[in-house]
């Protein structure tokens, strides 16, 4: 039982460049949320989904999209990199209808956007 | 809209003393209280969470926080520190049963010998 992966775990882009960072779970969660973390700012949701197919914007959607084709994945992708997208990225994952609904986060993937 | 205030960026504590990181939330309502802690290079793991009842919760690693209604916090609190609580430590708060969580600043902890 991993929990909750996430590839790449560093990548390095130029101004413009596109990727996509994938996250994986195997605990059979309805719910997954992309987060990214700067310094003095916490986290700050980017999208999240509830479901497989579905997407829904969080605080910080600009510059990103996303994808839930699977129930398990759960992409982020980055059309065309800015440096102000530098930053640490986390995927979480949950299970509704629990009466405590703990987010399980990935070990994150640093990108450095040059 | 909701928001998480941690005052203390930084907090250095003894090996064996203790410990309070404070935390002050801004909604109308009760929120969904959580404390998370992220070590250095790692993902964030779950200390303890609040949805209701009493008020003084007990979580991993030997950590306690209490939710105070009046004053609209959250703090966590540790009797004795180890070495290896050194650590990020994050209060985050949700309005939505599990969705969105709005997290604070965060509050880095330094343990010295």
């Amino acid at each position: 039982n991993a929990g909750v992966t996430q590839t790449p775990k560093f990548r390095v882009l130029k101004t413009g460049q596109s990727m996509t960072l994938l996250c994986a779970q195997d605990m059979n969660h309805e719910y997954m949320y992309w987060y990214r973390q700067d310094p003095g700012m916490g986290l700050r949701l980017i999208h999240y989904s509830v479901g497989e197919g579905t997407t829904a914007k969080g605080e910080v959607p600009d510059g990103y999209n996303v994808s839930r084709l699977k129930k398990q994945n759960f992409l982020l992708g980055l059309e065309s990199a800015a440096p102000s997208q530098t930053s640490v990225y986390f995927c979480a994952s949950s299970s509704p209808g629990l009466a405590e609904e703990t987010q399980y986060f990935g070990p994150g993937t640093r990108l450095l956007v040059l | 809209a909701q928001s998480v205030t941690q005052p203390d960026i930084h907090i250095t504590v003894s090996e064996g003393a203790s410990l309070e990181l404070r935390c002050n939330y801004s909604y109308g309502a009760t929120p969904y209280l959580f404390w998370y802690v992220q070590s250095p290079g790692q993902g964030l793991q779950l200390l303890l969470k609040y949805f209701s009842g009493d008020t003084l919760v007990q979580g991993i690693k030997g950590f306690e926080a209490e939710f105070k209604r009046s004053q609209s916090s959250f703090n966590l609190r540790k009797p004795s520190v180890h070495w290896s609580d050194a650590a990020e430590y994050f209060c985050a708060v949700s309005m939505e049963y599990g969705n969105k969580l709005v997290f604070g600043a965060g509050t880095i902890l330094r343990v010295k010998s």
